[in-house]
């Protein structure tokens, strides 16, 4: 079946920089996208989100940016600090029968250095 | 505003035996979830239930049973626990189905 995946599984940068997550999706009839950050120990939290009539939605530090054409969808967070060492993960909602349910990616481990 | 809260937070339980995960949101959403998450595998969909009065089958129901008690509170039983669901479980609502999710905190079971 279809899935999300993502490119890199580890990311590391420095307090400052800016950090860039990528995920790759297959599925072309998926139409909403949602990023989500997970916290050791916790569950994960939504971050920003995404419909495919848009290729670009920004939030506060954070960019989500969609390439229908490759399938690519990436997550830039600016300014990264310690706070957002974490597992990113991507979500998919490919319509159709599996409306609603969204499908996760394995995740990307964001490791920020002071 | 609590949010999604579940409960017990961690669970050890025997071969064999039963028990009930309990999730509750105050957000009156009405689409509710549970999900599992193992190393390596990410989240997987157990049930849903898209309203009140409904549920289905996600990716992995075999040994699991849900029961979507009212608006607020959305249950999953493991009626004869195997170590194969030895896993973090996580309980998600949404506004409607397609909306995005919000989880609770997670309950971490031990099946030995």
């Amino acid at each position: 079946g279809e899935s999300v995946g993502l490119h890199l599984p580890t990311l590391s940068v420095q307090e400052g920089d800016n950090s860039i997550i990528n995920c790759a999706y297959s599925n072309s009839a998926s139409d909403y996208f949602i990023w989500y950050k997970q916290e050791s120990g916790k569950g994960p939290q939504f971050i920003i989100d995404i419909r495919s009539n848009m290729d670009k939605r920004q939030g506060q530090r954070v960019t989500v940016l969609l390439n229908k054409t490759v399938k690519h969808l990436s997550l830039q967070i600016a300014a990264t600090q310690p706070g957002d060492s974490a597992v990113y993960f991507c979500a998919e909602n490919s319509g159709g029968t599996s409306y609603g349910k969204l499908t996760f990616g394995q995740g990307t481990i964001l490791t920020v250095h002071p | 505003n609590a949010g999604v809260t579940q409960t017990p937070k961690f669970q050890v339980l025997k071969t064999g035996q039963s028990m009930t995960l309990q999730c509750a949101q105050d957000m009156n959403h009405n689409s509710m979830y549970w999900y599992r998450q193992d190393p390596g595998m990410g989240l997987r969909l157990i049930y849903y239930s898209a309203s009140e009065g409904t549920t289905d089958k996600g990716e992995v129901p075999n040994g699991y049973n849900v029961s979507r008690l009212n608006k607020r509170e959305f249950s999953l039983r493991l009626e004869s626990a195997a170590p194969s669901q030895t896993s973090v479980y996580f309980c998600a609502s949404s506004l409607d189905l397609g909306e995005k999710l919000f989880f609770g905190s997670g309950t971490q079971l031990s099946v030995l």
